[in-house]
């Protein structure tokens, strides 16, 4: 009963160190999404996927990219970490349509120093 | 003007209170709207979906109203375990969803 799992749960970068969040889901989800939570804040949509091989932008995608091979792996990739990405991680999936609601990962807690 | 807006709180209440939460946003065309329950250092998981006829799961009553833009979460009989933020979360279209900053809730003993 894994729904969305997310690896790694906590990563420290130095700033210039580029890496990559791993997302992947078992619910046959059409639909995945990244999200990023500032302390105190909502979340903000990074990148989404409407399926394999279809990626968009969302509300904040610079410094960030995305790739969607399989309808279950959505990985994210920081290529030139700066301080200002320093954030919580939330990877997501649905079905499609307007009122299917979204099941999350439990975070990346990413720090850039 | 935000997209989504919460009262921030927090929202301090004794255990059997009713408590009512308000959301509004922005874009008239958002197609659905959801509430969302986030624990401290967790994820956000569905609390409810958000109907316009209203609708009702136990102690949780939510409404909508498309003509002033707004939504609302009422918790009747507030439990120690209902203490989290509460996001009120809307989608605009092709599922972008767009979240509030949440609301804090503690229910004290």
């Amino acid at each position: 009963n894994a729904g969305v799992t997310q690896t790694p749960k906590f990563r420290i970068l130095k700033i210039g160190q580029s890496m990559t969040l791993q997302c992947t889901q078992d619910m046959n989800h059409n639909y995945m999404y990244w999200y990023r939570q500032d302390p105190g804040m909502g979340l903000k949509l990074i990148y989404y996927s409407v399926g394999a091989g279809i990626t968009d932008k969302g509300e904040v995608p610079n410094g960030y990219n995305v790739s969607r091979s399989t309808t279950e792996d959505f990985p994210l990739r920081l290529e030139l970490a700066a301080p200002s990405q320093t954030s919580v991680y939330f990877c997501a999936s649905s079905y499609p349509g307007f009122d299917q609601p979204q099941h999350f990962g439990d975070g990346t807690r990413l720090s850039i120093l | 003007r935000k997209e989504v807006e919460q009262d921030p709180g927090p929202f301090n209440v004794p255990e059997g209170a009713t408590v009512a939460f308000n959301c509004t946003y922005s874009n008239s065309a958002s197609q659905s709207f959801f509430w969302y329950r986030q624990d401290c250092r967790k994820e956000p998981k569905l609390l409810m979906s958000v109907y316009s006829s209203g609708n009702e799961d136990g102690r949780f009553t939510a409404q909508l109203n498309r003509a002033s833009q707004y939504i609302s979460l009422l918790i009747r009989d507030s439990k120690l375990s209902d203490s989290a933020t509460y996001l009120c979360v809307v989608n605009k279209g092709s599922n972008d969803m767009r979240f509030g900053a949440g609301t804090r809730l503690t229910v004290k003993p």
